[in-house]
């Protein structure tokens, strides 16, 4: 099956610091790209979708200058939390899609911690 | 996307099939049934999805009501290992987001 890479699988930084997520399609070629947050007993929350080529779409309340998204091929994505706060720690979770009415498929999660 | 009601949680006997309900009475004719389940610590996993008919794979099968405004996933055996939180969600075929609302909690007991 679709098989969607996520690294790191953890991370633990300073306030202060950047931290960068990459997020890859390892056997389809991925058009899109989704980029989800999830604080701890949620649901997961859409913060943003990536069109390879094209700049992220983001969701309402999500800010596009704290959260970078970059799709420049079609098997990577990034994700970098610039300038992280403890309030910015969470479960950080990619996912991606091939044809457009194919499942999405989502990496297992970057769990990153702002101390 | 319609929205999707599903049960907060629900315990099933290792082995036995489990039967998870979602309504989704509001369901646009050209929406489809999408089931996901997460794991503690890990990403959403696909299970199926579907539009009108019945449907099954590996995993599990997707009944879908005549009028389509519920469905049922099916897992046929479950296991331990099938201790999750399962998602149904609806949307178009051609749609961007998935949009997760709070799913059901499996716990499968021995």
């Amino acid at each position: 099956g679709a098989v969607v890479s996520q690294h790191p699988s953890w991370v633990i930084c300073k306030s202060g610091t950047s931290v960068k997520i990459e997020c890859r399609s390892l056997d389809f070629q991925a058009t899109t790209m989704f980029w989800y947050r999830q604080f701890p007993k949620q649901s997961l929350m859409l913060m943003a979708t990536s069109n390879e080529g094209s700049k992220a779409t983001y969701e309402q309340g999500v800010e596009k200058d704290k959260f970078l998204i970059n799709h420049a091929s079609l098997t990577l994505s990034t994700l970098t939390v610039t300038s992280a706060h403890p309030e910015d720690s969470s479960f950080y979770i990619c996912s991606a899609r091939g044809v457009i009415n194919q499942p999405q498929h989502f990496g297992d999660g970057t769990r990153l911690s702002i101390l | 996307d319609a929205k999707t009601t599903q049960p907060p949680s629900m315990d099933c006997a290792e082995g036995r099939a489990a039967n998870l309900p979602c309504n989704h009475s509001t369901i646009s004719g050209n929406e489809y049934v999408y089931w996901y389940r997460q794991i503690h610590s890990q990403g959403p996993q696909y299970i199926i999805h579907g539009l009108k008919n019945n449907e099954t794979n590996e995993m599990a099968s997707l009944i879908i009501t005549e009028d389509r405004k519920s469905s049922t996933l099916i897992l046929p055996h479950a296991t331990l290992r099938d201790t999750a939180v399962y998602y149904c969600i609806v949307r178009v075929a051609a749609g961007n987001k998935l949009t997760f609302g709070g799913g059901t909690r499996v716990l499968v007991k021995p």
